[in-house]
């Protein structure tokens, strides 16, 4: 069980928006930046938002994240059946000196 | 091309040793952070640990601390995860990952993973 929590599953629509939270403490979430992964079956994970919103070149901007006291979220707008996948929250823990994951959220496309 | 290319799957037993690669590529090697992270089946992602290979900094996250060893080659761009004696718990797919671009545990480029199966 992480430290960071996140639901195990979402889901919605093709167009839809969702939102993926992760939740923390003072720690981790609360006092450190937020970094969300994209996590494809059968390939290597993919970053998809740094610094808690900030976006590498080549990822689509309907991947917004954003970071309020000790909770993240990743938004996802224009939901696409490709985006079907695992997404992880990562941030630096106290506790462990080291950066963690979240337990992951799995998105099904409807 | 910038990449990371793992050593290929493995089969072992239990008590056997293992030391699996990451090779990197197109870019310098030397000063970004390699990590190593676990995906058990069925689970999350797992911080392993982190070498810098300019100095070989090595820092590994607690629960992982005397259970693998994490080092580096930089004559070849390669670093490795190993193990002295392998349980069945260790299987797992294993990917290693560069940070320091943005900071360093900030993963910007993954292998492609190795899978790692421990079974008697």
């Amino acid at each position: 069980q992480s430290v960071l929590t996140q639901p195990p599953s979402a889901s919605g629509t093709p167009g839809q928006r969702v939102t993926i939270s992760c939740s923390g403490s003072s720690s981790n979430v609360g006092g450190y930046t937020v970094d969300w992964y994209q996590h494809l079956p059968g390939t290597a994970p993919k970053l998809l938002i740094y610094t808690n919103n900030q976006r590498p070149s080549g990822v689509p901007d309907r991947f917004s994240g954003s970071k309020s006291g000790t909770s993240a979220s990743l938004a996802i707008s224009g939901l696409q059946s490709e985006d079907e996948a695992d997404y992880y929250c990562a941030a630096w823990d106290d506790r462990v000196n080291g950066p963690i994951f979240g337990g992951g959220t799995k998105l099904t496309v409807l | 091309e910038v990449q990371l290319v793992q050593s290929g799957e493995e089969v072992k037993k239990p008590g056997e040793s293992l030391k699996i690669s990451c090779k990197g590529s197109g870019y310098s090697f030397t000063t970004y952070w390699i990590a190593w992270v676990r995906q058990m089946p069925g689970k999350g992602l797992e911080w392993m640990g982190i070498i810098y290979p300019a100095e070989s900094d090595t820092r590994y996250t607690p629960s992982f601390q005397g259970r693998v060893t994490i080092s580096v080659d930089k004559s070849i761009a390669t670093a490795y995860l190993q193990w002295s004696s392998l349980k069945a718990s260790d299987t797992a797919m294993y990917y290693c990952a560069r940070g320091g671009t943005y900071s360093y545990s900030v993963i910007d480029m993954w292998g492609q993973g190795t899978r790692v199966t421990v079974s008697s």
